[in-house]
């Protein structure tokens, strides 16, 4: 079974540019999170979906971070436009039913903005 | 804010069992504890999680105690391979995963 595809792997970025991460999750999985691990700290959900529903966008500063999950199966997730402070790793999971169990995480993207 | 206190760090030789210890004091009833780990450079990974049983699946043993204030995760034989960042997480069965900062375990030759 193919794991949790997220690309690139390592971006850099001057502050004020813009910046894309893609994230293609297990086959048949309906929830996907971002996350957003600074150095040295926890995974932070960013956002959950469900389908292409969002179910939590709680923590997401959506001044500058946009997620979108077209037909309900890959994402994007976009910062517009990034600051020094949002560097830092940032992982999509997925899992077939949202139970906290089962969240299957890629391997990573890594942004630095300088 | 993460529900659960861990040691920042914690070592192991390797072959031993390494025990992972976990406070989470204001757990509620419904709450389950949750173990994953984070390899260097690699995403989360789900270990085993118990809600008043003690547990046990191939990779580990999870321990909570009788008044669910605390658990211990149990690596029976640690390997190099178990060298990572250990979180314990408490939630409910559709709540998300809150992480802390885990326990980082070294295991040793």
């Amino acid at each position: 079974e193919a794991g949790v595809a997220q690309s690139p792997r390592y971006k850099i970025i001057e502050k004020r540019q813009s910046v894309a991460f893609w994230c293609n999750p297990i086959s048949g999985h309906a929830t996907l999170y971002w996350y957003q691990q600074i150095l040295g700290q926890g995974p932070k959900l960013l956002i959950q979906f469900q389908n292409n529903g969002v179910v939590d966008d709680s923590q997401l500063p959506k001044d500058r971070f946009s997620a979108e999950r077209l037909k309900g199966v890959d994402s994007t997730l976009k910062i517009q436009p990034a600051k020094l402070e949002d560097s830092a790793v940032y992982l999509c999971a997925s899992s077939l039913d949202g139970l906290p169990y089962e969240q299957y995480f890629g391997p990573g993207t890594r942004l630095t903005v300088t | 804010d993460a529900k659960t206190t861990q040691p920042p760090s914690m070592d192991c030789a390797e072959g031993r069992a390494a025990n992972l210890p976990c406070n989470h004091s204001t757990i509620s009833g419904n709450e389950y504890v949750y173990w994953y780990r984070q390899i260097h450079s690699q995403g989360p990974q789900y270990i085993i999680h118990g809600l008043k049983n003690n547990e046990t699946n191939e990779m580990a043993s999870l321990i909570i105690t009788e008044d669910r204030k605390s658990s211990t995760l149990i690596l029976p034989h640690a390997t190099l391979r178990d060298t990572a960042v250990y979180y314990c997480i408490v939630s409910n069965q559709g709540g998300k995963l809150i992480f802390g900062q885990g326990t980082e375990l070294s295991v040793k030759p």
